[in-house]
C-alpha cells in the first residue's frame, strides 16, 4: 500500500472549516484513500474514503485531487469534539489482509 | 447498534499469568484483527482474521495468539505476558472487501504487565 505523510499536528477555530492535507504521491490506480480518526485513546473511527471523485458525508468531504497524488479532508464547522488525530491511510482493492497501516496522523487540535 | 466490543477494557496482571482479551462483533462481519498501539510507534496489526478458522499473523505477532472458533468473536491470548506487551490494544472488524470497506474498532483494552 502506498505511503501517506500528514502535516503532525493543526490548530482550528472552533466554527472555521478544517482542512486537512493528505500527500500519497506513489498512490496506484486500485487504491483507495481512507480517513479515520482517533479521539484520545479511544478506538479509531471511520470518517469517509475515495478513489477517485470527491465525497460528502454528514461527517466531513473528501476532495482527491485530479492527479489522485493528494487529498484533503474538510471538516466544514468543527466543533471542540473534532479534537483528535486523523489519519490518512491508502489502501489496496487486492489487500487481502484488509490491514490498516496507520502512520502518524495529524493531531487536530479545535480552538474556542 | 452496529458494534465491536472488547473485554476487559483496563487490565493490570503479572508476568507470565496467561490471560484472553475478548472481541465480540454483530455486524456478521467476516474479518476481524488485533492492533496494538504504543507512544511513537503507531497502530500496529498483530493478527488477524478473513473468516472462521482463518488467521494469519500481522507485523507483530510474537507472543500473541489468537483463535477464530465461531464469527463473532476473535479473542486475544497471552500465554506468558511480559512487560514488553504492556500496551493498547484494539479489535477491528470490516467484510472482506474489495478495499472499499471500512473497519469498526472497539474501544480499546489498556493492558499493563508487571
Amino acid at each position: 500500500d502506498a505511503k501517506t505523510t500528514q502535516p503532525p499536528s493543526m490548530d482550528c477555530a472552533e466554527g472555521r472549516a478544517a482542512n486537512l492535507p493528505c500527500n500519497h504521491s506513489t498512490i496506484s490506480g486500485n487504491e483507495y484513500v481512507y480517513w479515520y480518526r482517533q479521539i484520545h485513546s479511544q478506538g479509531p473511527q471511520y470518517i469517509i474514503h475515495g478513489l477517485k471523485n470527491n465525497e460528502t458525508n454528514e461527517m466531513a468531504s473528501l476532495i482527491i485531487t485530479e492527479d489522485r497524488k493528494s487529498s484533503t479532508l474538510i471538516l466544514p464547522h468543527a466543533t471542540l469534539r473534532d479534537t483528535a488525530v486523523y489519519y490518512c491511510i491508502v489502501r489496496a482493492s487486492t489487500n487481502a489482509g484488509n490491514m490498516l497501516t496507520f502512520g502518524g496522523g495529524t493531531r487536530l487540535m479545535v480552538k474556542p | 447498534e452496529a458494534q465491536v466490543t472488547q473485554n476487559p477494557r483496563y487490565l493490570i496482571t503479572v508476568t507470565g499469568k496467561k490471560l484472553t482479551v475478548t472481541c465480540s462483533q454483530n455486524m456478521n462481519h467476516e474479518y476481524m484483527s488485533w492492533y496494538r498501539q504504543d507512544p511513537g510507534l503507531g497502530l500496529r496489526q498483530i493478527y488477524y482474521s478473513m473468516n472462521v478458522e482463518v488467521t494469519d499473523k500481522g507485523d507483530v505477532p510474537e507472543g500473541y495468539k489468537v483463535s477464530r472458533k465461531e464469527k463473532r468473536n476473535f479473542p486475544l491470548i497471552l500465554e506468558s505476558p511480559s512487560p514488553n506487551q504492556t500496551s493498547l490494544y484494539f479489535c477491528a472488524s470490516s467484510y472482506v472487501g474489495s478495499g472499499n470497506t471500512e473497519a469498526f474498532f472497539g474501544q480499546g483494552t489498556r493492558l499493563t504487565v508487571v
